[in-house]
């Protein structure tokens, strides 16, 4: 086990909701990343918190958002779902330092929109 | 460019056989090649890793072959055993350990 936790273990939304997930990062760590992860495909990243800032980010839309807490703890939250949202919601921790720092993921989240 | 290309999608091997997985990439910025195994329900678990300076890294039955200019890296599983029966994805990323590019996977079945 990383020490990577996230909530819930799984949850069901209608389209058009707004979800929240959480995330808490592996003691010692300073930066979350996190990802989405289709059925049957590799995770593709979402952005990246480091010290409570965004520092990095892929290709979503703005609806797709985060927070970093001073605990390092962590959310994502999407507006609107669609239907194509539905995924498995993975972040990963690290301690990063002069563009270093190996990344351990959680079990993630795993979001049903229907 | 920011692709990583995986193969085989689906693998079978013997209980002993070596397991070997590719991956390709584009982008010559990546400088950071992990490989991840997943097990259902599971996140993915860091179980290799190497840089474009050196060609070949070995930890126990798991060995990454790395062909910088060919811009290719492989994952061979020497001894593979049915507790390695899982998915298994390839990565890259320009900055050290962050935001990485996954390969799309390749789904291991180890057969006793």
């Amino acid at each position: 086990e990383t020490g990577v936790t996230q909530s819930p273990t799984h949850l069901i939304k209608t389209r058009g909701q707004q979800v929240t997930l959480r995330c808490s990062s592996q003691s010692g760590h300073n930066t979350v990343s996190w990802y989405q992860q289709a059925l049957g495909q590799g995770p593709q990243f979402i952005f990246q918190y480091y010290r409570e800032e965004e520092n990095g980010r892929g290709n979503f839309p703005p609806r797709f958002s985060g927070l970093q807490f001073p605990n390092y703890s962590s959310e994502l939250n999407v507006n609107a779902l669609e239907l194509d949202d539905s995924a498995l919601y993975l972040c990963a921790s690290s301690f990063y330092i002069r563009g270093q720092g190996e990344q351990y993921f959680g079990p993630g989240t795993r979001l049903t929109v229907t | 460019q920011q692709q990583v290309k995986q193969s085989p999608q689906s693998l079978i091997v013997q209980k002993g056989g070596i397991s070997i997985i590719n991956c390709a990439y584009e982008n010559t910025a990546f400088d950071y090649f992990p490989w991840y195994q997943q097990f259902p329900g599971k996140g993915p678990a860091l179980l290799i890793a190497i840089r474009p300076d050196v060609s070949e890294k070995k930890e126990g039955r798991f060995t990454i072959s790395f062909n910088k200019s060919a811009k290719q890296f492989s994952l061979h599983i020497m001894d593979s055993q049915p507790g390695d029966s899982a998915t298994y994805f390839c990565a890259a990323s320009i900055d050290y350990g962050q935001n990485f590019v996954f390969g799309p996977g390749t789904r291991l079945s180890v057969l006793p």
